[in-house]
Parts: structure tokens; sequence; C-alpha cells
């Protein structure tokens, strides 16, 4: 158990619906990460929040948005849903440098089926 | 550009022999760490092994080793006994550090690994 944790673990909605995806992060991390992994392909960052601020942004398309609230749970929402976007969304933290914040654990997952 | 490449998309190895993972990455910054993280069957994203790019010592955990090789940018994994719990998709990733805060991980794109018995 990595200390991450994902809710859902598994949804199926419709295309044109949105959904959210929420994660905790470690007990003390300050930093979430989302990633997102398809069928076929490798784990594309999406972007990074740190103690409540946007810290860095990857492939995120302009449907897909992300917050950290104050008390550093985040949520992925995803809007407008193609089938393309059938994956899995893992949520990652990490801690402060230096204090085991060199190291990004990973939640389980949320497996996203568009239909 | 900062890339990892794998070039072994699939490789096969029976239990209890050893077997290397390859692994290289391009980046022009020096502060960075690099990761293998394993992905068995159930898709759960696991560490095994860290290794700092300041340190030339290479790291090892049980039965997973590192061949860290930073001005070739290579790191390869080595895993010895191979059991049949360790049949999973293996990533490699480095993560960079800008001015003291740390940035996100770049993967490759996995070796699927097969332990045979």
């Amino acid at each position: 158990d990595s200390g991450v944790t994902q809710t859902p673990k598994h949804l199926i909605t419709a295309t044109g619906q949105r959904v959210t995806l929420r994660c905790s992060p470690r007990s003390g991390d300050l930093s979430v990460y989302w990633y997102q992994q398809s069928l076929d392909q490798g784990l594309q960052f999406l972007i990074q929040y740190y103690n409540g601020e946007e810290r860095a942004k990857g492939n995120i398309l302009e449907r897909f948005s992300a917050q950290q609230f104050p008390d550093l749970h985040s949520e992925l929402n995803l809007s407008s849903l193609e089938l393309g976007d059938s994956a899995l969304y893992f949520c990652a933290s990490s801690g402060v440098m230096g204090h085991s914040g060199n190291t990004i654990y990973f939640g389980e997952g949320s497996w996203l089926t568009v239909v | 550009a900062q890339t990892v490449t794998q070039s072994q998309p699939e490789m096969s190895v029976q239990e209890a022999e050893t077997v290397t993972l390859s692994c290289t990455y391009d980046t022009s910054e020096n502060n960075y760490y690099l990761f293998w993280y394993k992905q068995p069957p159930s898709r759960q994203m696991i560490l095994v092994i860290r290794q700092e790019a300041y340190k030339q010592q290479n790291a090892t955990e049980n039965r997973f080793s590192v061949n860290f090789q930073k001005a070739a940018k290579s790191f390869s994994l080595k895993i010895s006994d191979s059991q049949l719990g360790d049949t999973a998709m293996y990533f490699c990733a480095f993560m960079i550090f800008y001015g003291g805060s740390q940035g996100n991980l770049i993967f490759g794109k996995g070796t699927k690994l097969s332990v045979k018995p």
C-alpha cells in the first residue's frame, strides 16, 4: 500500500459526459501528480500541484482540469469525454525534497471507460 | 527534449536466472534522480529502485541492482534469481530538480518481462 488513495477505482460513462477523479496523497506529501496511461501507451504526465499551486503542466487537454485543495487532496475533472479518453488515470504524490521527497508514490489508479 | 528510451519491448527469462533491462535517457540537466518502476498485471505502479545521479555507487535493493553510467546516460536494471512474481512491465524514469524543487517523472515506454517456470 503506497498510501495514495484514488477514487473511484472503476468508472464507466458515456461520451460527452463529465467525471471527477479524486486523490488523497500520502500523509504529509505536498505534491500531487496526475498521469494518464492508455492501453497501448506509456505513462503521460498531465499536471502537477504543490501545496495548492499548479507547478507543472504536461500533455493535458483543455477539456481536462485539476485542482489541489487546502487539505491537499486533488481532483481531476474530465469533461466532454471522448472514446479516446478511456484510460487508467494515476495519481501520485511526493513530499518535501530531502525528506523522502525525491520519490513519487503512485495510487492504484482509476480506470475510466468511455462508451 | 528530455526522453527515456527502453529498447527492449519484451524480454523473457527462466526462473532463477538473471536478466538485465536496458534504459538510456537524454537530458541536459545535471540534477536528477533515476527510477525503475514495476507494473504487474494488476496495473499498480510499484517502485523497484532509485538512483541519485550525483552518486557514483550503483543502487541495490535485494535482488535488484542498477548499472548507472552517467556519461553514457545509461541506467540498466539487473534482476537476479528471477521469480515468477517478477513478471511485469518495467518502466525506467527520471525526475529533474529545478532550483531545489522537483519536476515530474519522465517515463520510457516500458519493457514487458516474462519469467518462465
